[in-house]
């Protein structure tokens, strides 16, 4: 199985903030990188696909780059309703297997 | 609207028998797989398995390969999770996804909680 090891497992950073958050796979991939936000004790929500396609309704302060084995997504502008743990996955072969998981808090 | 509506919540003892289901609608339900996430308490998303509906063709993690069988019903556009032995480690959220080939999985259920203790 492809892993997809995430960082941070956390952070916490200002409103208008830019934040990072880098996801690195085993063994080169496809561009096939999503990227989902899950609120607390919400259903995750799909906001990235291909590594760098936004979802239809994603806010633009959201984006997603990468390719090989290392991928980001980018809030270019952190907002309190951004507050949500996020997770990368990769879906070129099964299993998809996700990441761990980003926590972002406002500070 | 594409909307994907999974049955409720389920209580269930060790060693009993579970099916949960999740059903599509708002597009061609066959065209498209569907697979499973779970999520156990304060934990990350583990990706369970996947159907195509049109073909029945099923791909399970290693992980619950032999733990869970993923079915569907074209008829309905329903797809199903089951146990035939539950365990307490199967507790957790259980999630349903559209899978795109391009787009991923980008339609979520809102999820079944499976609770399972004697």
């Amino acid at each position: 199985d492809i892993q997809m090891t995430q960082s941070p497992s956390s952070l916490s950073a200002s409103v208008g903030d830019r934040v990072t958050i880098t996801c690195r796979a085993s063994q080169a991939i496809t561009n096939y990188v999503a990227w989902f936000q899950q609120r607390p004790g919400k259903a995750p929500k799909s906001l990235i696909f291909a590594a760098s396609s936004l979802l239809d309704g994603v806010p633009s302060r959201f984006s997603g780059s990468g390719s090989g084995t290392d991928f980001t997504l980018t809030i270019s502008s952190l907002q309190p309703d951004d507050v949500a743990t996020y997770y990368c996955q990769q879906y070129n072969t099964y299993p998809g297997t996700f990441g761990q998981g980003t926590k972002v808090e406002i500070k | 609207e594409v909307q994907l509506v999974q049955s409720g919540a389920e209580v269930q003892k060790p060693g009993e028998s579970l099916n949960i289901s999740c059903r599509g609608s708002g597009y061609s339900f066959t065209n498209y797989w569907i697979g499973w996430v779970r999520q156990q308490p304060g934990k990350g998303l583990e990706w369970v398995g996947v159907i195509y509906p049109g073909d029945s063709d099923i791909r399970y993690s290693p992980s619950f390969q032999g733990q869970v069988t993923i079915s569907a019903d074209k008829s309905t556009s329903t797809a199903y999770l089951q146990w035939s032995s539950l365990k307490a480690s199967d507790t957790g959220m259980y999630y349903c996804a559209r899978r795109d080939g391009y787009k991923g999985q980008d339609y979520w259920g809102q999820g079944t909680l499976v609770t399972v203790s004697s």
